[in-house]
């Protein structure tokens, strides 16, 4: 089955700086990749998310990047803020009717003030 | 946020006791899931439902049941609770391919079995 490999487990940034977090994934039948952020305590929330058929995704902020070719996507988070820590989860599935996410570990994303 | 409500949102429960915990939404969304999240291994998925009646194993299915006899209402049992069955439990939501994608998270249920 798929298995969703994310890196860093942690990472601290100094506000207004980037921060990418990676992703690889294991089954190239996969064809949805969503990322969530989950605050402390709280549900996780969709922020982006890109098929496959897309090289990369851009949201004011926030960017996703996927290269098929080598399994692996990423998130961009430029211009970095304090609310922007939280907790940051990657997730493939292949997408035929039932949605079944397999999670990478999980990024605890620090801002720094 | 989505209309998905989760109860109970906090148990303490005894090892070997049934535990049941129930997902309800008021999205009429075809399909429901249910998650268990544990430091260092993100969100696993236990079980879903694809309609009324109609459930399929997860990745990590041992130890639960689950059954959905109404659209708006997915139960997850564990018919005999174990100390390795403490975790936070969350339930989602989502359409099919086609409409949007998002799978929304209902606020979840934190389990601890002594």
């Amino acid at each position: 089955g798929e298995n969703v490999e994310q890196h860093p487990s942690t990472l601290s940034v100094q506000e207004g700086d980037s921060a990418v977090i990676k992703c690889t994934y294991s089954d190239s039948a996969s064809n949805y990749f969503p990322w969530y952020k989950q605050e402390l305590g709280k549900r996780p929330q969709l922020i982006i998310d890109i098929r496959s058929n897309v090289g990369e995704k851009k949201d004011q902020r926030i960017a996703v990047t996927l290269n098929k070719t080598a399994k692996h996507f990423s998130l961009h988070i430029t211009e970095t803020q304090p609310e922007d820590s939280a907790v940051y989860f990657c997730a493939a599935s292949i997408s035929q009717g039932a949605q079944k996410l397999v999670f990478g570990q999980g990024t605890r994303l620090t801002i720094n003030p | 946020d989505a209309g998905i409500t989760q109860s109970p949102r906090h148990k303490v429960t005894e090892t070997g006791t049934p535990v049941t915990l129930r997902c309800h939404q008021t999205e009429n969304h075809r399909y429901m899931y249910w998650y268990r999240q544990d430091p260092g291994h993100g969100l696993r998925l236990i079980h879903y439902s694809y309609g009324v009646k109609d459930t399929d194993k997860g990745e990590v299915s041992d130890g639960y049941s689950v059954s959905r006899s109404k659209t708006e209402d997915f139960l997850l049992t564990l018919e005999s609770a174990t100390s390795s069955q403490t975790s936070v439990y969350f339930c989602a939501i989502s359409e099919p391919p086609g409409a949007s994608k998002e799978q929304f998270f209902g606020p979840g249920t934190r389990l601890t079995v002594l």
